[in-house]
């Protein structure tokens, strides 16, 4: 079991917009705002897609954004492509207890 | 371009010293502004974190893994490793290494497939 909550799959069509949760607790994702989101593609590493909650980096398309409102984060794919399918991932600071927490992954699949 | 590199063996014995080496290039391990991590991914499964280092040697650890983990660096060869000890089938993964800077894993290495089995 995961310690951040992602639905297991997102489907939308070409163009659509899909929005992607990632539901925490007050010790990881309410508590900070260092949450990521990373895209993978099957056999392939993990690509970073947002940081800090809502920065993208240099190269990352700006159809991709974050958000964050209280324990819950969230990735927005907007202008839904083809290559966008692929598994997602968040991953939040957790305290200097726990340090580092992943989400379960959600499949993206474009209709 | 910062570049990331696994290596060690794909196969362990169970209750044996899984032991990998990520190699940096492309940059210095030394960089202040980063530290070091290696996460897992078992077959079908998500990503779980293991631990992270910064070049003063400062590690920290994923308390369900802490007891059997030890993440090291060699500044001289600008590598940083993995072990892990008392090894199960539960520990059969893809295992990446990768940078992190700006709180986020920025750059992976192409990550390395270790199966437990005797």
């Amino acid at each position: 079991q995961s310690a951040l909550t992602q639905p297991a799959s997102v489907s939308g069509s070409p163009g659509q917009s899909i929005t992607i949760s990632c539901t925490g607790t007050i010790i990881d994702v309410e508590s900070y705002d260092l949450i990521s989101w990373y895209q993978q593609h099957p056999g392939k590493a993990p690509k970073l897609m947002i940081y800090e909650a809502f920065k993208r980096p240099s190269g990352v398309s700006n159809r991709f954004s974050g958000s964050k409102s209280g324990n819950t984060a969230s990735l927005t794919i907007s202008g839904l492509q083809a290559e966008d399918e692929a598994d997602y991932y968040c991953c939040s600071y957790a305290g200097t207890v726990t340090y580092w927490v992943f989400g379960g992954g959600t499949k993206v699949t474009v209709l | 371009q910062l570049q990331l590199q696994e290596s060690g063996p794909g196969l362990v014995k169970p209750s044996e010293t899984l032991s990998l080496t990520c190699t940096v290039s492309g940059g210095s391990i030394s960089n202040t502004n980063y530290y070091w991590g290696w996460i897992r991914q078992p077959p079908g499964k998500g990503l779980e974190w293991i631990g992270n280092i910064y070049y003063s040697g400062a590690t920290y650890y994923n308390p369900s893994l802490k007891s059997r983990v030890t993440i090291s660096v060699d500044t001289s060869k600008n590598q940083f490793s993995l072990k892990l000890s008392s090894v199960t089938a539960a520990d059969t993964a893809v295992y990446y290494c990768a940078s992190k800077t700006g709180d986020a894993f920025n750059i992976w290495g192409q990550g390395t497939m270790v199966t437990v089995s005797s």
